[in-house]
């Protein structure tokens, strides 16, 4: 059964710490996703890759938010400095591009900034 | 600039009853439209899509209503069980769209349903 792993499930840390979120996106799939989801906004896509390659990072704050792709099996999220505002659920999402938009999520990361 | 909008926030249906969830969106260049269904605790499961050359798409209990003049889809639940109590989020793209548009979903902000035994 193929799944989206996401680590940690939880994570709690103080303001201006630096925070790493992992993903490992289903085998084969060449689209990667990360979403956050706050009670006002729902879910953001925050980055977007293809085949690894960056496409749209429009909706993540660049002064502290960075993805990458260092290998095809692994997605990264950073946020450095972290700030109470970054506090949400942070989900990842692979997909296939054939011919659907299907997406496939993980379980998520849940991020207390305090 | 919300394009996907999901003016209810919540809904409360007895089991067996029909439950309809809306969606309404602005950007009229989105072609294919899609729900997923969310527990707590877990990520966004994909229910059920529909393109835009198309009005109505079933799937078991499950089927989605389309209207392009009017901007609008719904998710019509029949019958309800206890078991489809969860956050509903419709989503949208633009199927034909090139560049760094291609394959990107613009959610809502999600339905509450909640199904009463």
């Amino acid at each position: 059964d193929a799944r989206v792993t996401q680590t940690p499930r939880h994570k709690v840390t103080e303001m201006g710490q630096e925070v790493t979120m992992r993903c490992q996106p289903i085998l084969g799939h060449n689209t990667v996703f990360w979403y956050r989801q706050t009670m006002m906004q729902g879910l953001e896509l925050l980055a977007y890759f293809r085949n690894r390659a960056p496409l749209d990072d429009s909706g993540m704050p660049k002064d502290r938010f960075s993805a990458e792709m260092p290998d095809a099996t692994l997605a990264t999220l950073k946020i450095q400095p972290s700030e109470p505002r970054d506090s949400a659920v942070y989900f990842c999402a692979s997909g296939l591009w054939t011919g659907t938009y299907e997406q496939y999520f993980g379980p998520g990361t849940r991020l207390t900034v305090t | 600039d919300q394009q996907v909008k999901q003016n209810s926030p919540s809904l409360s249906v007895q089991e067996g009853r029909i439950s309809i969830l809306n969606c309404d969106y602005t950007n009229s260049m989105f072609d294919y439209f899609l729900w997923y269904k969310k527990y707590p605790a877990e990520g966004p499961t994909f229910l059920i899509s529909i393109s835009s050359i198309k009005d109505k798409n079933e799937d078991g209990r499950f089927t989605v209503f389309l209207n392009k003049s009017a901007k609008h889809l719904s998710l019509h639940i029949v019958p309800s069980q206890p078991g489809d109590s969860a956050v509903y989020f419709c989503a949208a793209s633009h199927f034909n769209a090139g560049g760094t548009s291609y394959g990107k979903l613009t959610f809502g902000q999600g339905t509450i349903l909640t199904v009463h035994p």
